[in-house]
């Protein structure tokens, strides 16, 4: 079975600062890692996601996350946030049947 | 390329009252499709795998009676919450898999509001 755990509910940064969002995950296998992010009533739309080959990966935006199985880890991060970033942040593990179980979820506030 | 429509995008309802969202892909067949709910604040939870042609899968607790999943195309699966109560309240977002595409990537719709009174 898999799971997700997103470390900080809510996250506050300033513009212009590093934004870290950090995901710790579970699997039995292998794992297809996934970020996603989400404005307030819309769906979700994918950031990055990691497969296999290349443990950093770049996604839309300037996020990138590094994928570290050492560490069971899939921190997603940014050098200068935006204003535009603020938003929440899921994490994601794909399953059997490519199903995907979500972290709790990151809130990311972004203050001028 | 990759869009998963809903509609409506939102709804209020009464209680006891059924009603159907629709989850579309526009430019693409899905043989898989997922339907999420999540409450406010919180995570997407996964209801059930909608598979073309085939009675859908539920995740354990919820009532396949209550919420009846039909994916009757390889385009449209519609989720129908019957006899609505408050508590069904939520937002329910579809996701769709490109069924001949390169990669089993979730393509996520834009979300339904339910409110039940």
């Amino acid at each position: 079975a898999q799971s997700v755990t997103q470390l900080g509910s809510h996250v506050s940064v300033s513009e212009g600062a590093l934004v870290l969002l950090r995901c710790n995950y579970s699997s039995s296998v292998p794992p297809y890692l996934f970020w996603y992010v989400q404005y307030p009533n819309q769906g979700l739309q994918l950031l990055l996601k990691y497969t296999t080959g290349a443990t950093l990966v770049k996604g839309i935006n300037g996020f990138e996350a590094e994928f570290k199985k050492s560490e069971t880890s899939f921190h997603l991060t940014k050098p200068s946030a935006h204003m535009s970033d603020a938003a929440e942040y899921f994490c994601a593990v794909e399953g059997a049947g490519n199903m995907l179980t979500f972290g709790g979820g990151t809130r990311l506030m972004v203050k001028p | 390329g990759a869009v998963v429509s809903q509609h409506p995008s939102w709804v209020i309802c009464k209680s006891g009252t059924s009603v159907k969202i629709e989850c579309r892909s526009l430019d693409f067949q899905a043989t898989t499709m997922f339907w999420y709910r999540q409450f406010p604040k919180q995570s997407l939870m996964l209801m059930a795998t909608s598979n073309e042609g085939s009675k859908a899968t539920y995740e354990q607790g919820v009532e396949k009676d209550k919420f009846l999943i039909n994916h009757a195309s390889l385009t449209l699966s519609t989720l129908t919450v019957t006899s609505a109560h408050p508590e069904d309240s939520s937002f329910y977002i579809c996701s769709a898999i490109d069924a001949f595409g390169m990669s089993y990537e979730q393509y996520f719709g834009p979300g339904t509001r339910l409110t039940v009174t």
